[in-house]
């Protein structure tokens, strides 16, 4: 079977530095994808990954190994707007996106 | 810009009542998809469509029927609505590069069926 594993919940200091995996095991990899989404809200697009390695973006990162199955995302510097829960999707050999079922993360001041 | 706009935003239905939630991009897109989203779950496929006159079955069809006359439009059409069908639902889009393949999404509609 298709499974994505992600944390539910993720508590963090605003300010301070996070780390939310991501692990997948899925009929063939095209990619994997970060997304946001704030309560009540859609889904916003925040990396990309098909190679294995670091990909970064201002204060976020996304890190990528292909033989482990294994995906992260790094938020630096968190501020409270960050408060949000963090979609990992990948897309399988059909080219359509599997979605995980998201990880809550809060901020606290 | 808009994007990807769905209408309505909520929606109230009893059980067995039918509704067409609505999906238009206005970024030439080739691709657009429906999901829903429950509680403490991953999105699910409901729907796809790779180009106008072109629709095809996703995780979780049944249910529900799609059509796709323009490349702008996508409607989502729930027939005999049931409680299990209370969710909320999201369209997106996307261009046919496949290198990137990001998803672009609508702002959702939430339903109830009681």
């Amino acid at each position: 079977g298709q499974n994505i594993d992600q944390p539910t919940e993720m508590t963090a200091t605003e300010g301070a530095i996070v780390q939310i995996n991501c692990t997948y095991q899925t009929s063939g990899f095209n990619g994997l994808f970060w997304y946001q989404q704030h309560a009540g809200e859609a889904p916003t697009f925040l990396s990309y990954n098909v190679l294995d390695g670091l990909e970064e973006k201002g204060r976020f990162s996304s890190f990528l190994s292909r033989s482990k199955g294994y995906s992260y995302l790094l938020l630096k510097e968190l501020q409270m707007k960050d408060s949000a829960s963090y979609l990992c999707a990948v897309r399988g050999s059909n080219y359509q996106l599997i979605w995980g079922a998201g990880t809550k993360l809060i901020i606290k001041p | 810009n808009a994007g990807v706009t769905q209408t309505p935003k909520f929606r109230i239905l009893k059980i067995g009542q039918s509704m067409t939630l609505q999906c238009t991009q206005d970024m030439n897109h080739n691709y657009m998809y429906w999901y829903r989203q429950d509680p403490g779950m991953g999105l699910k496929l409901i729907y796809y469509s790779v180009g106008a006159g072109i629709t095809d079955k996703g995780e979780v069809p049944n249910g529900y029927n799609v059509s796709r006359s323009t490349t702008e439009d996508f409607p989502l059409r729930l027939e005999l609505a049931a409680p299990s069908q209370t969710s909320v639902y999201f369209c997106a889009s996307r261009s046919k590069d496949r290198v990137q393949n990001i998803q672009y999404f609508g702002a959702g509609t939430r339903l109830s069926v009681l």
